[in-house]
């Protein structure tokens, strides 16, 4: 099955400045990588994705890059708010697949320090 | 904005004890999930739940689990006999569409203590 490794566990920056956040995955039919945004109490909350059919996708401070060769997909933040402070996690699955079964990555918490 | 809701957000129950946790997916949402994160670990597949069926289970859900969906409304995960190792959050999800991979919105979780 799918297994998604995602790197760095924790990720402290200053605001303002960017982070960056890395996932492989191994199963090369995987097609949907979102990626969540998990708040303290609260359940993840999806807040950009990309399928493999584009290599990347940007939404306001958001991007995410997708190569589908190494099998890696990153998640690019810029200008970091003190309010982007939460656990990251990147996903994917086969879209199409009944069912629609996520594999998550480790989580990634970041810290952002004004 | 519509949302998809558990409770209880926290149970203590005794191991081998059964346990029922309940959620309201978006109403007009057709495909529903259960996952779990144990504490430290990744969130994990449990079940997904489509046409009062279920459409895919991991090889965790075993047969101490079960889902339902009893009415119109909810979406309950049944745990037969609690474990210690069944200690976890579980997360509900629901989506207005699987083949085209339509996003899952997750609810707040249900803590889940067994002693």
């Amino acid at each position: 099955g799918e297994n998604v490794e995602q790197h760095p566990s924790t990720l402290s920056v200053q605001e303002g400045d960017s982070a960056v956040i890395k996932c492989t995955y191994s199963d090369s039919a995987s097609n949907y990588f979102p990626w969540y945004k998990q708040e303290l109490g609260k359940g993840p909350q999806l807040i950009i994705d990309i399928r493999s059919n584009v290599g990347e996708k940007k939404d306001q401070r958001i991007a995410v890059t997708l190569n589908k060769t190494a099998k890696h997909f990153s998640l690019h933040i810029t200008e970091t708010q003190p309010e982007d402070s939460a656990v990251y996690f990147c996903a994917a699955t086969l879209s199409g697949a009944a069912g629609n079964k996520l594999t998550f990555g480790g989580g990634t918490r970041v810290l952002v320090k004004p | 904005e519509p949302e998809v809701t558990q409770t209880p957000s926290h149970q203590v129950t005794q191991m081998g004890q059964e346990v029922i946790l309940r959620c309201v997916p978006i109403s007009n949402h057709l495909y529903f999930y259960w996952y779990r994160q144990i504490l430290g670990q990744k969130v994990e597949f449990l079940v997904s739940f489509y046409n009062n069926e279920i459409s895919e289970k991991s090889e965790i859900f075993d047969d101490q689990f079960s889902v339902e969906r009893p009415d119109g409304s909810n979406f309950t995960l049944k745990i037969r006999s609690t474990k210690l190792e069944d200690s976890a959050m579980y997360f509900c999800a629901s989506s207005e569409r699987a083949w085209d991979t339509g996003e899952l919105f997750f609810g707040e979780g249900s803590r889940l203590t067994v002693l």
